[in-house]
């Protein structure tokens, strides 16, 4: 598969639970973004990685956890989410300093 | 940090008529902006992006400009379409891999 791909790309959790998205990049990419996107803030930045390394954490709750394991991967770890977190989760990538291309989102529901 | 902001938040047109979206950024060392046009349920999609080092930049019947004096960007659509209907989002970088986006523009193409 081509591009970036997310997993899952819905997903309804408790507040009590603990999930995980999953974002592949096909593009040989450095670089990978976590976004949040909702009626309030149309597109947050949430977490850089650039070369496997965190440089970005945007003052993002601790009940989000990214990971990057490498260049390719990168995971978003949630736990004890609140009903506001309900939201489209983004991923994107990008070469250095070059467009950013977007994955199709995760619709996470915090019930 | 920077910040961008967008205008119009709606705009409708009659197809065939041209749409212009403005936004601005405040941080003078920013120096990439790209547009991305988001379809109902769809991903953001990069349609055009431009450097601080040109002032102008056309792809078929989309423009950017830059005034980097005056830290604003436009994004111009000429003979506007139907498909063309969509979120746009404006976004500002600098060095530090951080994209910040305005608040979109949801653009309606008349038939």
């Amino acid at each position: 598969e081509t591009g970036v791909t997310q997993t899952p790309r819905h997903l309804v959790m408790g507040m009590t639970n603990k999930k995980s998205l999953k974002c592949e990049q096909h593009l040989g990419h450095n670089a990978m973004y976590w976004y949040k996107q909702s009626a309030k803030k149309p597109l947050e930045l949430m977490f850089v990685y650039n070369f496997k390394e965190q440089t970005e954490n945007n003052s993002v709750p601790s009940r989000f956890s990214p990971e990057c394991p490498n260049s390719s991967h990168l995971f978003l770890h949630l736990h004890t989410l609140q009903p506001e977190d309900s939201a489209l989760y983004l991923c994107a990538s990008s070469q250095d300093l070059g467009a950013q291309y977007f994955g199709p989102g995760t619709r996470l529901t915090v019930t | 940090g920077e910040n961008v902001e967008q205008h119009p938040s709606t705009l409708s047109v009659q197809e065939g008529d041209s749409a212009v979206i403005k936004c601005t950024y405040s941080d003078s060392a920013s120096n990439y902006f790209p547009w991305y046009k988001q379809e109902l349920g769809k991903r953001p999609q990069l349609i055009i992006d431009i450097r601080s080092n040109v002032g102008e930049k056309k792809d078929q019947r989309i423009a950017v400009t830059l005034n980097k004096t005056a830290k604003h960007f436009s994004l111009h659509i000429t003979e506007t379409q139907p498909e063309d209907s969509a979120v746009y989002f404006c976004a500002a970088a600098d060095s530090s891999y951080k994209l910040i986006f305005g608040s979109g523009t949801r653009l309606l193409v008349r038939p």
